[in-house]
């Protein structure tokens, strides 16, 4: 168990809807990363959060966005979807920005009919 | 851009052979990172390797990261089906606190 929480673990939502994923970072993290990965493939970055504050953005579609809470959990939104968003979305978190180790949450599995 | 290329993609082997994936760049990282995923969950990270040259070992893994620090390897030896993963690499380049991550290997190893 990473101490990396995400909720739901499996969702499954039509074309053109919105969806929201939650991240519970592990205790005293500050850093918090999505990324999508899509079946057998490697690993995209979207976007990181550091203590509340956007730090780096990747390949993140405009119809995504996310945010870091004060509480510093963290909700990735997926809006306007395609069947092409299906995949699996990570969360992972650190102790802070940089190259640290990264904790990865289980995953949320999109399915997008 | 820089680039993190890990070799090969996929592999599959025997249980009881040798294997060793490679993680490739034409930039230098203050340091590298080695994960394995597997399937249906996150990433685990298995090392950090800082000092050109370095070397360390993971009971039957070991990982290498290159003298000019532009590579990495990670040789696995007497392979078991519970090594089966997707091995990734993750570097941060010199200057840049962003890691970048390679595609990763697919292992597979049968019984």
């Amino acid at each position: 168990d990473s101490g990396v929480t995400q909720t739901p673990k499996h969702l499954i939502t039509a074309t053109g809807q919105r969806v929201t994923l939650r991240c519970s970072p592990r205790s005293g993290d500050l850093s918090v990363y999505w990324y999508q990965q899509s079946l057998d493939q490697g690993l995209q970055f979207l976007i990181q959060y550091y203590n509340g504050e956007e730090r780096a953005k990747g390949n993140i579609l405009e119809r995504f966005s996310a945010q870091q809470f004060p509480d510093l959990h963290s909700e990735l939104n997926l809006s306007s979807l395609e069947l092409g968003d299906s995949a699996l979305y990570f969360c992972a978190s650190s102790v802070r920005t940089g190259p640290y180790e990264q904790y990865f949450g289980p995953g949320t599995r999109l399915t997008v009919t | 851009t820089q680039l993190l290329e890990q070799s090969p993609q996929f592999l599959s082997i025997q249980e009881g052979e040798n294997l060793t994936v490679y993680c490739n760049s034409s930039s230098v990282f203050s340091s590298l990172q080695w994960y394995r995923q597997e399937p249906g969950e996150g990433p685990v990270l298995l090392v950090t390797v800082v000092t050109g040259g370095e070397v360390k070992k993971l009971k039957r893994l070991t990982f290498q990261f290159g003298d000019a620090r532009k590579d990495s390897s990670l040789h696995i030896t007497a392979a078991q089906p519970g090594d089966t993963g997707l091995y990734l690499c993750a570097g941060a380049p010199l200057g840049n606190y962003q890691l970048i991550w390679g595609a990763g290997t697919k292992l597979i190893i049968k019984p």
